[in-house]
């Protein structure tokens, strides 16, 4: 059974732009979550899909934001990149909301 | 006061030691996760715990509800285990998924 699947792996974008990331869950799964990961904050929750409804919303601005298809897979976005975006962003995908969770390898952002 | 606390931070130990990681959290919860991630890789879910005790292997993670209090431990411990071992909670009142503590860095040595 194929794991969770994130795409792209690296990425360098410049400030101001915006990028898309994309997630694949593990099949079967409905709920996807999504983290950033700075050496600084550590671990922190963006935001949670289920069925195509955001479920849960961390404390991110606006600039972030997701959506799931209705074949469960999730993209996020972030819109005019700063600097301080530049993270490790994780992926996970459960079966349902309330199940174990199964990390993706991340997207490696860095805005320069 | 972040709602999720680990400790040691940091853990230097020799190969065959027994280790423990401990992580006390402050809010109400559904379910305690203990989440693995060597250098540069990706992160590994080793437990989800509501209650009791489970064991993989060398692996064993224990939860006390009512103390709000969480441990992992690992027997015979090998330089492959060198990881950040962080853990998480999925909170019954916040709006988060999970809810992270600060992750607890293990280097064994040979």
């Amino acid at each position: 059974k194929a794991g969770v699947t994130q795409t792209p792996r690296y990425l360098i974008k410049t400030r101001g732009q915006q990028v898309t990331l994309s997630c694949s869950p593990i099949s079967g799964h409905r709920s996807v979550s999504w983290y950033q990961q700075t050496p600084g904050q550590g671990l922190q929750f963006l935001f949670e899909y289920f069925s195509e409804t955001q479920r849960n919303k961390g404390n991110f601005p606006g600039r972030f934001s997701g959506r799931q298809f209705s074949n469960s897979r999730s993209e996020m976005n972030v819109s005019t990149l700063e600097l301080g975006d530049s993270a490790l962003y994780l992926c996970a995908s459960s079966l349902l909301e309330s199940t174990e969770a199964f990390f993706g390898q991340g997207t490696r952002l860095t805005v320069v | 006061k972040n709602e999720v606390e680990q400790s040691p931070q940091n853990l230097t130990a020799q190969e065959g030691e027994f280790i423990t990681i401990n992580c006390s959290y402050s809010v109400g919860i559904s379910a305690l996760h203990w989440l693995q991630q060597h250098p540069g890789g990706g992160i590994v879910s080793l437990f989800m715990l509501s209650s009791g005790k489970k064991k993989h292997g060398r692996l064993i993670a224990t939860i006390n509800i009512q103390e709000k209090h969480s441990s992992l431990h690992i027997t015979a411990s090998h330089p492959r285990d060198s990881a950040v071992y962080t853990c998480a909670v999925t909170s019954i009142q916040g709006a988060q998924k999970l809810v992270f503590g600060q992750g607890t860095r293990l280097t064994i040595n040979p």
